[in-house]
């Protein structure tokens, strides 16, 4: 079946530090792919998505790029802010019909120390 | 536009009784789906309605149902509440349409507490 794994956290880094958050899956067919992050006693909020292969989704900083050959979907930014603590959620979408199920990873913590 | 709502934000109940939870989907999106997330399973699907029909369910038993009225809104009902039920219940709509990518756009969740 279809499925998404995300590295483990928590992730501390420094404010302005790089930030990584890997992310793989496996699905039949040419899934999209999301990012959602979600705060503290918040819902989750979409961050960026990707529909086909080599598209790169960015959004206030954070940019992931489709990769089909590796089947990852990994998260980045250049420089993280304090404002960035949060889980983030690597996620995927299957088919026209499987659209309203999002099949999510773990989640990753991160929380940036000033 | 406005976003999802979901209401109540807070619930506590006791075990046995039932529940009922509501969304309102953004304006113009008709597909609703439901998940349970707590922190030992993470996120996880419940079902999606779409134009008043299940459309895709998940793996959760028969006392987890759902439905959708005519204007979108959609509700969940858990009876028989176990202690287990306890969690963040997320509902997500989306804008359903071949040239979407299928993103879903989550409300703040309603917390449940079964005691």
């Amino acid at each position: 079946g279809n499925s998404v794994t995300q590295m483990e956290g928590p992730v501390t880094l420094s404010e302005e530090a790089f930030l990584t958050i890997n992310c793989t899956y496996t699905a039949t067919g040419y899934p999209s792919l999301f990012w959602y992050v979600q705060y503290p006693g918040e819902g989750l909020q979409l961050l960026l998505k990707a529909t086909k292969a080599d598209d790169k989704g960015s959004n206030k900083g954070f940019e992931a790029t489709y990769r089909k050959e590796t089947t990852s979907f990994h998260l980045e930014k250049g420089s993280v802010q304090v404002s960035d603590s949060a889980v983030y959620f690597c996620a995927l979408s299957s088919s026209y019909n499987q659209g309203g199920k999002l099949i999510f990873g773990q989640g990753t913590e991160l929380s940036v120390k000033p | 536009k406005a976003g999802v709502t979901q209401t109540p934000r807070y619930l506590i109940k006791t075990r046995g009784q039932q529940v009922t939870l509501s969304c309102s989907p953004i304006s113009g999106h008709r597909s609703v789906s439901w998940y349970q997330q707590t922190p030992g399973q993470g996120l996880q699907f419940l079902f999606e309605y779409f134009s008043e029909t299940q459309r895709n369910k998940g793996n959760f038993p028969g006392r987890f149902s759902g439905r959708q009225f005519s204007n979108s809104r959609s509700e969940m009902n858990v009876s028989t509440l176990e202690l287990g039920d306890s969690a963040l219940y997320l509902c997500a709509s989306s804008p359903v349409g071949r040239r979407t990518s299928y993103e879903q756009y989550f409300g703040p969740g309603t917390r449940l507490t079964v005691t």
